[in-house]
């Protein structure tokens, strides 16, 4: 079965340089989440979108965007990258925004900033 | 914000032993939901509950959603060396604008010694 697919698995880049993930859900789940994972920490909600239209705000920073596309793909922009930025990115999917409605993640892209 | 404290943090035990562990917090969910991570990967959902008092199993794996909706309990029987990894649970609260963030607890370490 499909999964959750996110590139690049792993980044590395340099303070105050931009980096761009992308998530392809699973076919036909339209709505996408963004949690961010320090190490040894839990992961952390940061931004969604249901239909193209951002759903809900987590304690994503001023200095990170994302959006998602008619393809239901989505992209998280961060600039100005910290070195408190270094984390594992995941993206999850489920098929709408019932209670029910399971989620189920990616592998995550590991973003290292040197 | 929300808070899941979930514990124990770690544990240690040998093949075939049982394990549980469990999360509470001040706040009710309407769903509570339990996944593995392994190292560099993202989680994955073992198990999901929908309903205050319901008890699901799957195999091995046996979880219930606290009656009060603030907790729930993870239990694995007969434990094998697969079952090493990070285990979190994750409340979900439907309802509003929040289309299913999830909050998640700290983790719970699983070395199983063969």
């Amino acid at each position: 079965a499909a999964g959750v697919i996110q590139s690049p698995r792993h980044l590395i880049k340099e303070k105050r340089e931009t980096a761009t993930l992308k998530c392809y859900p699973i076919p036909r789940h339209d709505t996408v989440y963004w949690y961010q994972q320090g190490p040894g920490q839990d992961p952390q909600f940061l931004i969604s979108f249901y239909e193209k239209m951002q759903s809900d705000k987590g304690s994503i920073p001023d200095r990170f965007s994302a959006q998602q596309f008619s393809d239901y793909h989505s992209e998280l922009n961060m600039s100005s990258l910290e070195l408190g930025d270094s984390a594992l990115y995941f993206c999850a999917s489920r098929p709408g925004t019932a209670a029910n409605e399971k989620l189920f993640f990616g592998s995550g892209t590991q973003l290292s900033v040197l | 914000g929300q808070q899941l404290n979930q514990s124990p943090q770690s544990m240690f035990i040998q093949e075939g032993e049982d394990v549980s562990m469990n999360c509470t917090s001040s706040s009710i969910f309407n769903t509570w939901l339990w996944y593995k991570q392994d190292p560099g990967e993202g989680p994955v959902l073992l198990i999901a509950l929908y309903k205050a008092g319901e008890l699901t199993s799957n195999g091995r794996l046996t979880a219930q959603f606290g009656i009060t909706r603030k907790d729930s309990f993870l239990n694995i029987s007969a434990s094998i060396p697969s079952d090493v990894g990070i285990y979190f649970c994750a409340g979900l609260r439907a309802g509003g604008t929040s289309y299913g963030k999830l909050t998640f607890g700290q983790g719970t370490i699983l070395t199983v010694h063969p």
